[in-house]
């Protein structure tokens, strides 16, 4: 049973038009991460949050922004979407515990949403 | 800067058998972790494996391994006794200790396992 979520999980949208991808998770972990990945290819890191009102991008140039008002829910927006924004979008998070190093512990990975701009 | 490098892009193994997925890596940095996820056609990433830059054993998870080669950079998945379910892209993946908590990815290893 997940505890990262992302909806939708599919988007088919027209060219032009605002979008907000959704993730959300559970677990209280303090960071996350979105990624873009292209079937089959590597993923990309657009942009991550450390905690609460703490937002960075990420290597790959992105047109899309993202918010971190509560530490559970991190949404990526697209202002105008277009062709070139089709690509399947990864949402991760980790934690570490207090006095523990930041290093050994994996993504917690949601489902994905695979977008498609028409 | 950092990279991860995995050279093979498809392998092929016989059920039962074992297969390694090689993965390279470059840091200047002494602190690091190494991951292994799994991605299978359905699309979710399935963390695998972890390995510290100072852990002088192997990882060991179940039939995963992780033969680390520290002098040579090298991290590289063991699967045994692999199995159809196994089919899978699998990436490699560095998160280093200096430069905050983000994680790259190499480009993946897409593992197909033969009945």
């Amino acid at each position: 049973e997940a505890d990262i979520y992302q909806t939708p999980r599919y988007l088919v949208i027209g060219t032009g038009k605002k979008i907000t991808l959704e993730c959300s998770q559970t677990m209280g972990h303090d960071k996350m991460y979105w990624y873009q990945q292209d079937p089959g290819m590597e993923l990309h890191l657009i942009h991550y949050s450390y905690g609460v009102n703490s937002t960075e991008k990420g290597d790959l140039s992105s047109e899309s922004t993202v918010s971190r008002i509560r530490t559970e829910h991190f949404p990526l927006t697209l202002e105008s979407a277009r062709p070139s924004h089709t690509s399947q979008y990864l949402c991760a998070s980790y934690s570490n515990p207090p006095g523990q190093g930041t290093l050994n512990y994996g993504y917690t990975f949601g489902s994905g949403t695979r977008l498609t701009v028409v | 800067a950092q990279k991860i490098t995995q050279t093979q892009p498809g392998m092929f193994v016989q059920e039962k058998e074992a297969v390694t997925l090689d993965c390279t890596y470059d840091t200047s940095d002494q602190s690091y972790g190494l991951f292994w996820y799994k991605q299978p056609s359905s699309g979710e990433m399935i963390f695998l494996i972890y390995q510290g830059s100072y852990d002088e054993q192997n990882a060991t998870e179940g039939r995963y391994s992780l033969n680390f080669q520290k002098a040579r950079k090298s991290a590289n998945l063991v699967i045994s006794a692999s199995q159809l379910g196994d089919s899978a892209m699998y990436f490699c993946a560095m998160r280093e200790g200096t430069g905050g908590f983000k994680t790259i990815f190499g480009a993946g290893t897409r593992l197909f396992v033969k009945a």
